[in-house]
């Protein structure tokens, strides 16, 4: 069994720039989250997709957008980067919804700079 | 919004000594997670609480649910130095969709 991986592990953008990252879930997870943690914080919801469709969106603004895939990876893409958006983003993978059991496996995270 | 509070946000102990971390809601929670999440690392799912006045135990950790379902305990007994971490405690959203994490309790042990 696989765990959540995450790709890129850093990167560095300006300010203005988009940026796409992404995330495979766990083997057998058909649920993916997206979490921003800013330093010295908790991890702060993003949006959470199941079965391809966005199921919950925490308090962030449309230009963070995401999808999911049949295979169920998922990418998170940010448009307009601002300094305030430099954080460690962190993906989420779950089992099926539907049983009622949320508990999530976080991925490693990708540390996004915004200079 | 929903949100948890979390004392106290730092403790040091010496290794062997005991510490709790607690966490309250005004709101009345349907379940709560734990998740423990190291420096550089990333959270790690420790336990869900689910039931009024649940406990439960992993090893030298103790997890506790009120029975109003309000606040959780963690409480770790005789610290080791590879309890180092930041503990969160995290309800559910009311969908279900999401996990409210606060700023959480940052453990350092020293040897």
């Amino acid at each position: 069994e696989t765990g959540v991986t995450q790709s890129p592990t850093h990167l560095i953008k300006t300010r203005g720039q988009q940026v796409t990252l992404r995330c495979s879930s766990q083997s057998g997870h058909n649920t993916v989250s997206w979490y921003q943690q800013a330093l010295g914080q908790g991890p702060q919801f993003i949006f959470q997709y199941y079965r391809e469709e966005e199921n919950g969106r925490g308090n962030f603004p449309p230009r963070f957008s995401g999808l999911q895939f049949p295979n169920y990876s998922s990418e998170l893409n940010v448009n307009a980067l601002e300094l305030d958006d430099s954080a460690l983003y962190l993906c989420a993978s779950s089992l099926d919804r539907d049983t009622g059991i949320y508990e999530q496996y976080f991925g490693p995270g990708t540390r996004l700079t915004v200079t | 919004g929903q949100q948890v509070m979390q004392i106290p946000q730092y403790q040091h102990v010496q290794e062997g000594e005991d510490f709790t971390t607690y966490c309250n809601s005004s709101t009345t929670l349907s379940n709560i997670q734990w998740y423990k999440q190291r420096p550089g690392g990333h959270p790690v799912f420790l336990i869900q609480l689910v039931k009024s006045g649940e406990v439960k135990k992993q090893k030298r950790l103790t997890f506790q649910f009120g029975e109003a379902k309000k606040n959780s305990s963690l409480h770790i007994t005789a610290t080791q130095t590879t309890d180092v971490g930041t503990y969160f405690c995290a309800p559910a959203n009311q969908a279900g969709t999401a996990l409210i994490f606060g700023k959480g309790t940052t453990l350092s042990v020293s040897s």
